[in-house]
């Protein structure tokens, strides 16, 4: 069951700053944010458990809402280098197994 | 180096011709698992594994096998590829638990004429 994300895709200028969400029907135990370069691999950028907690990554960030099931991507002052694809991965439980992934959201930031 | 590798990285093949992608884990991972991504869809889960000999169908099974006699190996079978079956393949692995940090590898692109 994949978490559903939106928006599908942002164009940004550097500088100005975006925000990604991801949402489920089901329960979260944790929410996984990745992000993907052209043909590369997804690369971890932070995970959030359940308990409401917000976590930060120089000018990103996150937070998890876990009533509403939801969790929201944070980028801030965007710089070129944040272009790429954001996927959110989520676990319904701890035991974990394989993180189900949402379909995307690619982000372009121009000069 | 902690990482995931797969083989091969790039593969053309013909329409019923038996394959297999490698992965292989190097940091003692319970869990490993494999995606396909194609335009649009995301990252869509195939098959994953709990630990040795313990596998389980994701979201898209059809057409792939797996087998996972040894922790560290993981290899993704298709017994008889489909032009539907071209995609970008990843393989993945984590510590067990719900909060652990997927790692994967460095993906495999798959192109059956």
């Amino acid at each position: 069951q994949q978490p559903v994300q939106s928006p599908q895709a942002v164009i940004l200028r550097e500088g100005e700053d975006a925000v990604i969400n991801c949402s489920s029907s089901k329960a979260l135990y944790s929410v996984h944010w990745y992000r993907q370069k052209h043909g590369e691999a997804p690369v971890f950028l932070m995970i959030l458990l359940k308990g409401g907690e917000q976590k930060g990554h120089e000018k990103i960030s996150a937070s998890f809402n876990e009533k509403k099931q939801q969790s929201s991507l944070y980028l801030t002052a965007s710089q070129l280098s944040y272009s790429g694809t954001y996927f959110c991965g989520t676990d319904y439980s701890n035991s974990g197994y394989a993180l189900n992934f949402g379909k995307g959201t690619s982000l372009l930031v121009t000069p | 180096e902690a990482q995931v590798t797969q083989n091969p990285r790039y593969l053309i093949t013909v329409t019923g011709k038996k394959l297999t992608v490698t992965c292989s884990q190097n940091m003692n991972h319970e869990y490993m698992s494999w995606y396909r991504q194609d335009p649009g869809l995301g990252l869509r889960q195939i098959y994953y594994s709990m630990n040795v000999e313990v596998t389980d169908k994701g979201d898209v099974p059809e057409g792939y096998k797996v087998s996972r006699k040894e922790k560290r190996n993981f290899p993704l079978i298709l017994e008889s590829p489909s032009p539907n079956q071209t995609s970008l393949y990843f393989c993945a692995s984590r510590l067990k638990g719900g909060g652990t940090e997927a790692f994967f590898g460095q993906g495999t692109r798959l192109t059956v004429v």
